[in-house]
């Protein structure tokens, strides 16, 4: 069963900081890993998709890369404003590419 | 083109009642999803479609029902509404292309009292 893993749980920072979130899961036999962002009391938005096949994908500024081998994402965010301030959630598509699974999120404050 | 809808976005049931969640896409993607996320937590997947006509159990399927008739439309039902089952949830759509990623609803938030 695949598990997913997200740290840190919460993340308090300064604006301006770069930052990066880390997501970890155990069956690396994954089609997809997609990055969400969730607002308070809102739903999730998608921010970044990889493909098993890539490294890398980039938006703005955010990065995210994916290793499939060692069962590891990173979510690079690059001069961290107030307004990125929101849980960021990790989920990785199996290989049918029919379910996601999610990690528990990473709470992230950024404060002016 | 809308997305996903669901409604209602907010609902109080009493112990006991059923309830329909609705869910609509306008995307024609074949697959779609109920999540639900309880305070504090990710998301748990309690049914999934990969077409009309088809659907499967996931994590967390006790005390739910689905049913696809259709591409657009993928109905949750709670039959004995249980205060375990105050949550949000989530419906979700995606293509059967590799290259594109989920689309979620904005929710409905079900308390059950």
């Amino acid at each position: 069963k695949q598990e997913v893993t997200q740290i840190p749980a919460a993340l308090s920072v300064p604006e301006g900081e770069n930052l990066v979130l880390n997501c970890s899961f155990t069956d690396s036999a994954i089609y997809n890993l997609q990055w969400f962002r969730q607002d308070p009391g809102k739903g999730l938005t998608s921010l970044l998709l990889i493909q098993s096949s890539q490294r890398e994908q980039t938006s703005g500024r955010l990065n995210a890369s994916l290793d499939k081998s060692s069962g590891r994402s990173t979510l690079y965010i690059a001069a961290s404003q107030p307004g990125d301030s929101a849980t960021y959630l990790c989920a990785v598509i199996e290989t049918s590419g029919s379910r996601l699974t999610f990690g528990e999120g990473t709470q992230l404050t950024v404060n002016p | 083109n809308a997305g996903v809808t669901q409604t209602p976005k907010f609902r109080i049931l009493k112990i006991g009642q059923s309830m329909t969640l609705q869910c609509a896409q306008d995307m024609n993607h074949n697959y779609m999803y109920w999540y639900r996320q309880d305070p504090g937590m990710g998301l748990k997947l309690i049914y999934y479609s990969v077409g009309a006509g088809i659907t499967d159990k996931g994590e967390v399927p006790n005390g739910y029902n689905v049913s696809r008739s259709t591409t657009e439309d993928f109905p949750l039902r709670l039959e004995l509404a249980a205060p375990s089952q105050t949550s949000v949830y989530f419906c979700a759509a995606k293509t059967g292309s590799r290259g594109y990623g989920y689309t979620f609803g904005s929710g409905t938030r079900l308390t059950v009292v």
